[in-house]
């Protein structure tokens, strides 16, 4: 049972609202990643992390926005919310192993948005 | 930037061995191969990972040749539970030189009755 919470699971807001979905995870892993994946399609790295105070863009553009003050802890938040974020968001992390060994992948159970 | 392809989707009967390969040209040197099952509303779930040769665990087997540049998940024996996705990983190196994890396409494997 992997330790990696989000917080909300569904979330159904309107256009314009400020939102953040929140990831926890209790295994202290430095590396942490969000992804964003659509009904059907494949996963899209959206921001990552490898510890505290370090956050990085992944290849897909998004207006969202991370931060990582303390190791279990990397919410992702959208300042102005539009239907185009309307998806579902899964946050994973991982321990650091050797160069290349990139380990197991633990992932939330992920939060639905859908923006009105 | 590595990148993996694989086979956009699979059928098989109850009961066959599947087996789904995954072509990763550009894999570096220190780079491992990670497998992950998806099922519909969840996140992935890792399956299965190695750096050469045949890995096996209780669920599946992966092989991976020589020169690296693919490599094989088998599942042995699949029932209709093993309906999902099946994502093949192996990080890559951004422009700005980070370490990145990207997922590609993952093959869509349904298993008939």
């Amino acid at each position: 049972e992997a330790d990696i919470y989000q917080t909300p699971r569904y979330l159904v807001i309107g256009t314009g609202k400020k939102i953040t979905l929140e990831c926890s995870q209790t295994m202290g892993h430095d590396k942490m990643y969000w992804y964003q994946q659509d009904p059907g399609m494949e996963l899209h790295l959206i921001h990552y992390s490898y510890g505290v105070n370090s956050t990085e863009k992944g290849d897909l553009s998004s207006e969202s926005t991370v931060s990582r003050i303390r190791t279990e802890h990397f919410p992702l938040t959208l300042e102005s919310a539009r239907p185009s974020h309307t998806s579902q968001y899964l946050c994973a992390s991982r321990p650091f192993l050797d160069r290349g060994n990139t380990g197991e992948l633990f992932f939330g159970e992920g939060s639905r948005l859908t923006v009105l | 930037l590595a990148k993996t392809t694989q086979p956009i989707s699979m059928d098989s009967y109850e009961g066959q061995e599947v087996n789904i390969t995954c072509s990763h040209n550009n894999i570096a040197t220190n780079d491992y191969i990670t497998w992950y099952q998806q099922f519909p509303s969840q996140g992935p779930r890792f399956i299965i990972q190695g750096y050469k040769t045949k890995v096996t665990n209780e669920v599946a087997s992966l092989f991976i040749p020589a020169d690296r540049k693919s490599s094989t998940l088998s599942l042995p024996r699949v029932s209709l539970s093993d309906t999902a996705v099946y994502y093949c990983l192996v990080g890559s190196y951004s422009g700005a030189g980070s370490y990145q994890l990207t997922f590609g396409k993952g093959t869509k494997l349904s298993v008939i009755p």
